[in-house]
């Protein structure tokens, strides 16, 4: 079946980098897009960005232009999500999520299982 | 960017009761709107999309209708494992997606 797997929780200091791994099976990871989403305690979900694993281009929510950055490994059919800069603010469950089309127009799923980015001195 | 705000923010049914959660988007957004239910400790799982198709393995009660910028889901007899929250995501504006803040569906 589709599948996403995230890598595990993180714990990080104020100004430090994260980098969270998903691991796409069951489906051609190169064929669909890969979003990411974060949501911090008690609040909604927040879209991050977007790329295209088999261009590689990608594409930011505003908000986190310049700070994060979208990569992946085809060879391994896993996305990665790298955000800088991190401040308490960035404390949050990370999820990745595929695009459930290959068409311009869909939402999203599956989701991978989040994974917990804690920022604290 | 597409603001989408949900309604209620907190929404209390008791079992067996219908429930309506609404939607409305800033600007049109056609029929390119999905429905997610997220329970605790877990990752959103998508209900409906398309404004009104039903997700694989998704239950008959489940509904969704609207397009533009009004949108609804209606969960016509709730079961205990339907209290959750609920986003609506409008996909419409495509790569810039967006989500509403949520309804918490609670047991009243």
């Amino acid at each position: 079946q589709v599948q996403l797997v995230q890598s595990g929780a993180e714990v990080k200091k104020p100004g430090a980098s994260v980098k969270v791994s998903c691991k796409a099976s069951g489906y051609t990871f190169t064929s669909y897009d890969i979003n990411w989403v974060r949501q911090a305690t008690g609040q909604g979900l927040e879209w991050m960005g977007w790329m295209n694993p088999n261009s590689g281009n990608t594409g930011y929510a505003q908000k986190f232009q310049g700070r994060v950055t979208m990569t992946r490994n085809t060879s391994i059919s896993t996305a990665y999500m790298e955000l800088s800069s991190l401040r308490s603010e960035d404390t949050a469950v990370y999820y990745c999520a595929r695009k459930k089309g290959s068409g311009w127009y869909a939402p999203f799923d599956p989701w991978g299982q989040g994974t917990l980015v804690t920022v604290s001195s | 960017e597409i603001v989408m705000t949900q309604s209620p923010a907190t929404l209390s049914v008791s079992p067996g009761e219908r429930a309506t959660l609404s939607c409305r988007a800033s600007q049109s957004v056609s029929s390119n709107l999905a429905w997610y239910q997220q329970k605790p400790g877990q990752a959103p799982r998508l209900l409906i999309y398309g404004a009104s198709t039903r997700a694989t393995g998704i239950p008959a009660r489940f509904s969704g209708s609207g397009s533009g910028t009004e949108f609804t889901l209606t969960i016509s007899s709730l079961q205990s494992e339907d209290f959750a929250v609920y986003y609506c995501q409008q996909y419409n504006n495509w790569p810039l997606y967006s989500f509403g803040q949520g309804t918490k569906l609670e047991i009243k």
